[in-house]
């Protein structure tokens, strides 16, 4: 079956540094792909996409790559701040279905 | 304010009672979504409703009952659940129902949890 993975589960970074969070996936068919923040006691927040026609898309202060070749999609932070403390997991396009990762936690230091 | 607002935000109930979930999204959308998430796991889809007809059911069990009387409004009526269906249930709404082009606004949950 189809899967997403993040390459790891937990991340810290120093507050104004930039943080690059990874994932993999498995269906080289997907044409969309989606990064979501998810903060304690909230529900997932959309932070940017990208269609499978493009490598990069830069949002305000996170830019978004997406390798094909070897199935590979990373969400850069840049100047990393205490509020981007958060999981972080990204999603693709299946047939009928959007597949969602366990996600990255991202801690940031003071 | 994501524009998708789920009631109550916490549900405690045993294992014989009724209640209801409920999602109303303030986007203009003609989808929505119930999703279960677990610890540790990836974002379950449950059901899906375009234009207010479902059109998925993930082998969902019949304890969890959808109801989507208009677009802008979504239920999941519970009856007679189990320990393990203590989860964050999440609503997602899109402009129509499609995974291709289009991310889907989530609220912010309601945490359940089953005595």
């Amino acid at each position: 079956g189809e899967s997403v993975g993040l390459h790891l589960p937990t991340l810290s970074v120093q507050e104004g540094d930039n943080s690059i969070i990874n994932c993999a996936y498995s269906n080289s068919a997907s044409d969309y792909f989606i990064w979501y923040k998810q903060e304690s006691g909230k529900g997932p927040q959309f932070i940017i996409d990208i269609r499978s026609n493009m490598d990069k898309r830069q949002g305000q202060r996170v830019t978004v790559l997406l390798n094909k070749t070897v199935k590979h999609l990373s969400l850069q932070i840049a100047a990393t701040q205490p509020g981007d403390s958060a999981v972080y997991f990204c999603a693709q396009t299946g047939a009928n279905n959007l597949f969602f990762g366990t996600g990255t936690r991202l801690t940031v230091i003071p | 304010e994501t524009g998708v607002t789920q009631t109550p935000r916490h549900l405690v109930m045993g294992m014989t009672n009724k209640k209801s979930l409920k999602c109303e999204q303030h986007l203009g959308h003609n989808a929505m979504y119930w999703y279960k998430q677990s610890a540790k796991k990836p974002l379950e889809l449950m059901f899906v409703y375009n234009f207010k007809e479902q059109t998925e059911n993930n082998s969902v069990p019949s304890r969890f009952s959808p109801e989507c009387p208009n677009s802008s409004h979504l239920f999941l009526h519970l009856h007679t659940l189990q320990p393990e269906d203590s989860a964050l249930y999440l609503c997602a709404s899109s402009q129509v129902y499609t995974y291709s082009n289009q991310p889907q606004h989530f609220g912010d949950g309601t945490r359940l949890s089953i005595l």
